[in-house]
């Protein structure tokens, strides 16, 4: 079954940029679309963006200005990258597959156990 | 763009049935029957229970079940167990800008 694993700096200073890896494994990444969505302590949930198995890429318009997402299918690993970030930034980012038939998303799964990621100097 | 809305939190008994609500708009919810939801343990991934309102993934008890009204969605879970308390959160395809919302989430206690 396909599982998935974030990797990257737990902590990112102010006006810096936010990378993370999302390792594929048990499946193949040249299908679906892959997702990043972001969590704040004790907060709700927020998709951030897509790349797809062709590599076309959809981001969240509020974060679209900071955030490249892509797709390297040698290694099956996605991306993130999120520039000037703040403390705002600050979550438990969660890597995802899903589903954006004809860019209608229907859901994500599985998703990435989460790895958090702290804002501070 | 506004999250979906979603009651902080539900509670009920071993052996209940209890019903979570998710309320959009009719740019979100109410306009497609693309609502998904999601079961979250604390400190866990969430885990997908439905996905186009009331289709249940392989492997997800029939306990739980979806269903919407205009624009608002619902998940119930029949039969509660201690198992069941966690976060859950409703999801909505919204539209071709903004694609996806969440809802922040509603906690389940098991009494």
């Amino acid at each position: 079954q396909v599982q998935l694993q974030e990797s990257g700096p737990g902590l990112v200073k102010p006006s810096e940029t936010l990378s993370l890896t999302c390792t594929v494994s048990g499946g193949s990444i040249s299908s679906y679309y892959w997702s990043w969505i972001r969590q704040p302590p004790g907060k709700g949930l927020e998709w951030i963006g897509y790349v797809s198995y062709s590599g076309t890429t959809n981001y969240n318009p509020s974060l679209k200005s900071r955030v490249t997402i892509s797709l390297d299918t040698s290694r099956d690993q996605f991306s993130l990258k999120l520039s000037s970030v703040t403390a705002a930034d600050t979550a438990v980012y969660y890597c995802a597959r899903g589903d954006f038939w004809n860019d209608y998303y229907r859901w994500f799964d599985p998703w990435g156990l989460g790895t958090l990621v702290t804002v501070s100097s | 763009q506004s999250a979906l809305t979603q009651p902080r939190s539900v509670s009920g008994s071993p052996g209940q049935s209890v019903t979570f609500s998710c309320t959009g708009t009719s740019s979100d919810v109410g306009g497609y029957n693309y609502v998904s939801w999601y079961q979250q343990h604390p400190g866990k991934a969430p885990k997908l229970i439905i996905y186009d309102v009331n289709k249940r993934p392989s492997g997800v008890p029939d306990r739980f079940s979806g269903s919407k009204s205009g624009n608002t969605a619902s998940l119930t879970i029949s039969g509660l167990q201690a198992a069941d308390e966690a976060d859950y959160y409703c999801s909505s395809f919204a539209g071709f800008y903004i694609l996806v919302l969440f809802g922040g989430g509603t906690k389940l206690t098991v009494l």
